[in-house]
Order: C-alpha cells, then structure tokens, then sequence
C-alpha cells in the first residue's frame, strides 16, 4: 500500500527566504506527482504535475524535483511571500492496476510566510 | 468554463441523520472522485465515476455512505444515519478522463460537522 509522508508538518519563515518543503512515497511504482495547495476554506489548487519520466518541473517561483527511484519528491519556493502562507499537500498516482486513477496524499506542510 | 462546485459549502447536522452532498464537476470532465479529509488526516479516496462504467466503490468507509451519478454531471453523496467520525471536509474532483495521464481539478469541499 502506498503511503506519503510529508516533512515538516509545518514551517514558519520570515518573508524573503527561500525554502523547500519534502515528499516521500514508499511504492516507486507511480505515474506522476502532483503538488497542491490548500487554503482554509478552499479547495486544492494544482501547483505542479511532474510525470514519472520527468525530474523537474518549474512554475514562477515554484520548481519540484522527483526522483522516483528513492521515493522522493521536493517543492522549492523562492523568495517566499506572505501570500504563499497555505497547506502544500504531495499526492502520488500509481502507474498501474486496480486504482490507478486515485490520487494517495501526504498530510500536507503548513507554511506560514511571516511578513 | 467554471470549476467544480460543491454544496453546500458548510452542513451541520446531528447524528443519526442522514445528508447529501452534492458536486458539479467541470464541464466535459467525465470522471469525478470524491475524496475525505479528516482533521489531521491526509485526503482519503471514496468513490470513482467514469462515464457510464460501474462506479468504484472500493474506498467507501461504510454501507451508510452512497453515491450516485446522473450521467457525466451532477453527483451526490449521501451519508445515512451519519456519526461523529463522518465529520469532514468532503472534496469532489473531476478529469477530462479517467486514465492516468488526466489532472484531477478540485471543488472548494463540503464542511461536514456531525454532533
């Protein structure tokens, strides 16, 4: 069964500084990952999808990195910014087989960007 | 067009009672998932909707939990004599399709409180 962990649980930064949130999966065996935010009383918002075939991929000031054979994955945020304070949540699609098509999520990192 | 939309945005009920969710996936997305997030706990998946195949049921916690789809829009989930554990945000999702390859996008979620 796959599990998702992600570390830390929660951050706290002062505006400005870069930071990198992790994400590790314990089945290689996936299709792609995805990153999400969440904000209280919203719903998820995709930030990156990196394919499995792929080791990075980059939006503004976001860039995760995947390297499936390890079971890891990271979100690095440059010159973080009070309106990055939300839940970042990892989530793995296994590449085959019965429920491939459900997403496994992590319990997400709550970032707080103080400014 | 729009996004997914749930409703309603918040429902507090007492226990034993019986509630419906209800989602509007995107237009032209004819998979949807329904997903459970408890307080400290990471997205759970439910149920599966792809087109007019059977639903997968696989990740429903409990007969009183049950959902229906009218073709490729609406669903409803609905929860029967519903306890203290359902409470929740409930999380609808929809894709273009039900293969892998296909990004998930996500309701802003129901806000379940049983007492």
């Amino acid at each position: 069964k796959q599990e998702v962990t992600q570390i830390p649980a929660a951050l706290s930064v002062p505006e400005g500084e870069n930071l990198v949130l992790n994400c590790s999966f314990t089945d290689s065996a996936i299709y792609n990952l995805q990153w999400f935010r969440q904000d209280p009383g919203k719903g998820l918002t995709s930030l990156l999808l990196i394919q499995s075939s792929q080791r990075e991929q980059t939006s503004g000031r976001l860039n995760a990195s995947l390297d499936k054979s390890s079971g890891r994955s990271t979100l690095y945020i440059a010159a973080s910014q009070p309106g990055d304070s939300a839940t970042y949540l990892c989530a793995v699609r296994r590449s085959q087989g019965a429920g491939s098509y459900q997403l496994t999520f992590g319990k997400g990192t709550k970032l707080s960007v103080i400014p | 067009g729009a996004g997914v939309s749930q409703s309603p945005s918040n429902k507090v009920t007492e226990k034993g009672k019986d509630v419906e969710l209800r989602c509007d996936p995107i237009s032209g997305h004819t998979a949807l998932y329904w997903y459970r997030q408890r307080l400290g706990q990471g997205l759970e998946f439910l149920i599966y909707f792809q087109g007019n195949s059977a639903p997968d049921k696989s990740g429903l916690p409990s007969d009183r939990f049950s959902a229906e789809r009218t073709g490729e829009s609406v669903s409803t989930l609905t929860i029967q004599r519903t306890q203290q554990e359902d409470s929740a945000v409930y999380l609808c999702a929809s894709s273009a399709a039900g293969g892998s390859y296909n990004e998930q996008f996500f309701g802003p979620g129901t806000r379940l409180t049983v007492l």
